[in-house]
């Protein structure tokens, strides 16, 4: 049973305009919840977290949004840029480094 | 800071070997936990180790062991290597008073 889930596998939007990366989780114990960004060759690397406690994490042009009664979150990213396609991973952790992880969502931005 | 480094890069070994994947965490963490990530999936977590002692197992057997080194620096062994083992293996260094984990580059292993 896969606890997180990113439904899309591919996404692609045009440069200026605003991406959403969506997941679902199902077990209500997740104390965080982070996205991940992978190029080719690369590990994760972390982008934005959301305490279980809030419900709206921004960092720039990213901002999380978490719905705990639908165990649902999304990632917007406004403007989107070229240097943004990647991808991304949703995760849900209970501890600093156990992570599980969904299977990833591939964002292309067209120029 | 230095930052998450992993050895080696690229690995072919034959079916039934055992395999050793070295990984050393960021400066001033003390956490490291190992993901293994199959072609068109996520990142899945075999382990962790705090301080040099396992702190929690993924869905994995026993061939998949691990140590960590007081140098906070950790390895991951899996003996009887089967043709599934192959994947990208992930190490990752957090520390307690963090969210996120840092991830290394990966080692990609393939067994034929």
């Amino acid at each position: 049973d896969q606890q997180v889930k990113q439904n899309s596998p591919s996404l692609s939007v045009q440069e200026g305009r605003i991406s959403i990366l969506n997941c679902d989780y199902t077990n209500s114990m997740f104390d965080y919840f982070l996205w991940y960004k992978k190029y080719p060759a690369e590990g994760p690397t972390f982008l934005i977290s959301i305490s279980s406690i809030k419900d709206k994490n921004e960092d720039g042009r990213f901002t999380v949004f978490l719905n705990k009664s639908a165990k649902h979150l999304s990632l917007h990213i406004v403007p989107s840029q070229p240097g943004d396609s990647a991808v991304y991973f949703c995760a849900a952790s209970r501890n600093a480094g156990k992570s599980t992880f969904g299977d990833g969502t591939t964002l292309t931005v067209k120029p | 800071e230095t930052g998450v480094t992993q050895s080696p890069t690229h690995l072919i070994k034959t079916r039934g070997q055992q395999v050793t994947l070295r990984c050393s965490s960021q400066s001033g963490h003390n956490t490291v936990s190992w993901y293994q990530q199959a072609l068109g999936q996520g990142p899945q977590f075999i382990f962790q180790y705090y301080r040099e002692e396992e702190n929690g197992r993924g869905n994995f057997p026993p061939r998949f062991s691990g140590l960590q080194f007081p140098n906070y620096s950790s390895e991951l062994n899996v003996n009887a290597l089967e043709l599934d083992d192959s994947a990208l293996y992930l190490c990752a260094s957090s520390s307690r008073e963090q969210t996120e984990a840092f991830f290394g580059q990966g080692t990609r292993l393939t067994v034929v």
